[in-house]
């Protein structure tokens, strides 16, 4: 199963960006990084995607280290409603029913 | 118009009952998932279908049958509840080539 590792837990104050990191040092070529996020009593609900190069969205960016091997989720203004568990996950490209392999996640506690 | 919803919301039976929790997407998504979110919120996959044909079936007790009507549906079938089956169950669906999967409220099955 792809892993991927990230810190248990992260806090942030509100109004402040927040900075998620995640290791998959054993990705592949193809491999796509997905971030989703599960707030509580709620379905996981994605957040954002990308290859190589830095994406962006509305809800926020993704950062990938050039070797792939790592990479970060950046809120840029983190508000009460972003407090969720952040999962990085890194898939197999090309096969949308590849299964999404879910870790512990980091949990992010925004202060008011 | 909820994306994916899942039925009922939660779930309360006694051991060794026969039980379905039913899924449905109005996406119009190819493939469609159920995923299992134990006590320690740890989110693992069961099963995966694509076009109503089986993809991904990791190694769940065959006490557990997906049943694919149409692509729209996918529903859980468990016979002889355990205590160890207590759980959230996730009901997701997902486009062909595409990487935001959708995924649905819940269901809390509690097995007494």
């Amino acid at each position: 199963d792809a892993k991927t590792t990230q810190p248990n837990s992260m806090e942030s104050n509100e109004e402040e960006p927040v900075h998620l990191p995640c290791n998959h040092s054993t990705i592949s070529g193809t491999d796509y990084i997905h971030w989703y996020r599960q707030l509580p009593s709620q379905g996981p609900e994605y957040v954002i995607h990308g290859l190589t190069s830095n994406v962006n969205n509305r809800m926020a960016s993704l950062a990938i280290a050039e070797d792939r091997k790592s990479s970060t989720l950046i809120l840029h203004r983190a508000t009460l409603r972003d407090a969720a568990v952040y999962y990085c996950i890194h898939n197999a490209g090309g096969t949308s029913y590849g299964k999404l392999t879910f870790g512990q996640g980091t949990i992010l506690t925004v202060h008011p | 118009d909820t994306a994916v919803s899942q039925t009922p919301k939660y779930l309360v039976t006694q051991m060794g009952n026969d039980k379905s929790i039913k899924c449905e997407q109005n996406l119009g998504h190819d493939t469609m998932y159920w995923y299992k979110q134990d006590s320690k919120k740890f989110l693992k996959i069961m099963f995966s279908y694509n076009n109503k044909e089986l993809i991904i079936n990791e190694t769940v007790p065959n006490r557990f049958s997906p049943k694919s009507p149409d692509k729209a549906h996918l529903n859980l079938h468990i016979n002889s509840l355990e205590l160890g089956d207590s759980a959230v169950y996730f009901c997701a669906s997902r486009p062909a080539g595409g990487a935001e999967a959708f995924f649905g409220q819940g269901t809390r099955l509690t097995v007494v």
